[in-house]
């Protein structure tokens, strides 16, 4: 079974950083794509940013763009998302999502499955 | 960037009836590159299809989708009561976009 589990949200004030982690297990991670997307309180879904199975390719929702990096360590199936110079309009549950390729390597673009998210409140 | 428009907010609906809810994206250019997801509160989404029209493995089959181009639609054919949800569709192909969603809520 697949599974995703987020840490590292928290309280922080705006301007400070966070870096939050996802360990992943039940398949080969380092096949497949991976992402994060944020769920602001009583609000929809958001991209915020994916990254190819090798690392070699990156994207990121403009807003994001220039503060946070996404990376992973295939050795330790874990995905990662430094998230610096912080706003209150970060303030969301992040869900670290599998990309929902059927083939390793590949990539689909839908996400399947996602964890259970971590909350990062922004705020002073 | 694509911006996708789901219709109606919210639609109200008793078990056993048909829902159609319905995703128009601003432009066409990621056509058939289109999934559905249900959230329930206090859970994280839950893919229900893909390629616009391709069931995620064990959704039951009362789900469907439907659509290209710009305009896509998620069929719930009879509604029961674990499907009373927040329903959003996405597109990909280039960078990731979201709906608004649709909640399904109990008449």
């Amino acid at each position: 079974e697949v599974q995703l589990v987020e840490s590292g949200g928290g309280l922080v004030q705006p301007g400070r950083s966070l870096r939050l982690s996802c360990a992943a297990s039940g398949f080969t991670f380092d096949d497949y794509a991976m992402h994060w997307v944020r769920q602001a309180p009583g609000k929809g879904l958001e991209w915020v940013s994916g990254i190819s199975w090798d690392g070699g390719r990156v994207g990121y929702v403009d807003s994001v763009k220039g503060r946070f990096t996404i990376s992973r360590d295939n050795a330790k199936n874990s995905l990662y998302l430094q998230m610096n110079s912080l706003r209150p309009e970060d303030t969301a549950l992040y869900y670290c999502v599998k990309d929902g390729a059927e083939e390793a390597g590949s990539e689909a673009g839908w996400f399947d499955p996602w964890g259970q998210g971590t909350l990062v409140t922004v705020s002073s | 960037e694509i911006v996708l428009a789901q219709s109606p907010g919210t639609l109200s609906l008793s078990p056993g009836e048909r829902a159609t809810l319905s995703c128009r994206a601003s432009q066409g250019g990621s056509s058939g590159y289109l999934a559905w997801y249900q959230q329930k509160p206090g859970q994280a989404p839950r893919l229900l299809i893909y390629g616009a029209s391709s069931r995620s493995p064990g959704i039951p089959d009362r789900f469907s989708g439907s659509g290209s181009g710009t305009d896509y639609t998620l069929t719930i054919s009879r509604l029961e009561p674990e499907d009373f949800a927040v329903y959003y569709c996405q597109q990909y192909g280039s960078s990731p976009v979201f709906g608004q969603g649709t909640k399904v809520e109990i008449k």
